[in-house]
């Protein structure tokens, strides 16, 4: 059974950072993209970050650019998003999601990061 | 940056038809997938490569993709359909773009 189990979410005053993990089970983590996709408050989903297979390759929302790195550890079966100079604009569930041949067809149960003075 | 564009909501009486459509330019060159999300709960896949069901996905959920439209149909729509509902583009880019959302409400 595939499963994506988010951990690292909290509360952090803007300007602060945060590291964000995903535990990935029951799929060879090596062979997929990953995404992060994150969900503000009442508000539609947003496509934060994905990352190649190897690690070679990775993108990001502009909002995000310059702030945001996402990587991996194949050999752990994890993904990573590190958040630094966060603002109260990224406030918002944080998703991980498996990406398969156009469709993010596993997604994990998501952590909450919240910034506010 | 590329847009998708969904109704706000849409209602729909149990039994019926409900029609989401998600906009967004030369989408008929890019493969849509849609999303169905209830309060509380992550997303979960029930259409990929513009009409495909995943396993497990009721067979009254349907897409297309024609133009500059995807339409994500659910016929005979029950209770447990309401629901957000976003659809998204892929296509060789790597930015991965979601739709607005819709809010499904079964009156």
């Amino acid at each position: 059974e595939v499963q994506l189990v988010e951990s690292g979410g909290d509360s952090v005053q803007p300007g602060g950072s945060l590291r964000l993990s995903c535990a990935a089970s029951g799929f060879t983590f090596s062979n997929y993209w990953m995404s992060w996709v994150r969900q503000a408050p009442g508000k539609g989903l947003e496509w934060v970050a994905n990352i190649r297979q190897d690690g070679s390759e990775n993108y990001y929302v502009d909002s995000v650019k310059g702030r945001f790195t996402i990587s991996r550890e194949n050999a752990k079966n994890s993904l990573y998003l590190q958040m630094n100079s966060l603002r109260a604009e990224d406030t918002a569930v944080y998703y991980c999601a498996r990406e398969h041949t156009a469709m993010a067809d596993f997604w994990g149960q998501g952590t909450l990061v919240t910034v506010s003075s | 940056s590329y847009e998708l564009t969904q109704p706000p909501s849409v209602s729909v009486s149990p039994g019926q038809t409900a029609t989401i459509t998600c906009s967004g330019d030369n989408l008929k060159y890019k493969y849509a997938c849609w999303y169905q999300q209830k309060p509380g709960q992550s997303p979960l896949l029930v259409i990929y490569r513009d009409n495909k069901r995943p396993s497990g996905i009721p067979e009254r959920f349907s897409g297309s993709n024609s133009g500059t439209t995807a339409t994500l149909t659910i016929s005979g729509t029950q209770a447990m359909d309401e629901a957000d509902y976003y659809c998204q583009a892929w296509d060789t880019s790597t930015a991965r773009v979601f739709g607005t959302g819709t809010k499904v409400t079964v009156l």
